[in-house]
């Protein structure tokens, strides 16, 4: 089975400033994706960025970045300038190069940006 | 864009009762998800399916059924719903692993309470 490690229950930043969060996940597998997923108080979950396994360079997406780290099996995030509206819970996730597209996800992090 | 829409934000039903939880995506997804989100645990996966009529176990299936009568449509039951059932329930769908690098769309959540 896939697992997917978030250590990091809860985090706070303050406003314009960068956080990493940090995932591990362990798998065997050679051909996978990555992903993290954000959670804010409404509840609707929405990717954030993704990253597919073959690919060297890591991904970004405006202030949202990724260190992928493929020999250590790591996968955080870097958000940069954090905004208010960045306060969410924030899931990590891996899914397999298969066409059942299942997913496995970490337990998530809290993250809180204050004024 | 993808939709995936819930038939419940919130809904609160007795010990005992038969449940129902709808999904419905409008994306032609093959793949559909139903998920329950506990604090602490993350989000851990119920069942799945990847085509009308085809479902598989996820991790945690005891207590629940599905239906995929419809490919659009993807319904959880809890046949007999008792209180360590109260949860969120997300429901996601995803086209096959070949495309989107299997990224899951999200419906809005039932937060379910069975008293």
């Amino acid at each position: 089975a896939q697992t997917v490690t978030q250590s990091q229950p809860e985090m706070s930043v303050q406003e314009a400033e960068t956080v990493t969060l940090s995932c591990t996940y362990d798998t065997s597998e050679n051909n996978y994706y990555l992903f993290w997923y954000k959670q804010p108080p409404s509840r609707q979950m929405i990717l954030v960025i993704r990253q597919e396994a073959y690919k060297q360079q890591n991904a970004t997406e405006n202030r949202f970045s990724v260190n992928f780290q493929k020999a250590a099996k790591s996968f955080s995030l870097k958000i940069s300038d954090s905004q208010l509206g960045d306060t969410a819970m924030y899931f990590c996730a891996f899914g397999r190069g298969s066409t059942l597209g299942r997913l496995y996800f970490g337990r998530g992090t809290q993250l809180t940006v204050w004024p | 864009d993808v939709k995936v829409t819930q038939s419940s934000r919130y809904l609160v039903k007795r010990t005992g009762e038969k449940v129902f939880l709808e999904c419905v995506q409008d994306m032609d997804h093959e793949n559909m998800f139903w998920y329950r989100q506990d604090p602490g645990l993350g989000l851990r996966l119920i069942y799945f399916s990847y085509d009308v009529k085809m479902k598989e176990k996820g991790d945690i299936p005891e207590g629940y059924s599905v239906s995929r009568e419809k490919k659009e449509r993807f319904s959880l039951i809890l046949e007999s719903a008792s209180t360590n059932q109260t949860s969120m329930y997300l429901c996601a769908s995803s086209a096959p692993g070949t495309s989107a690098y299997n990224e899951q769309f999200f419906g809005p959540g039932t937060r379910l309470t069975v008293l």
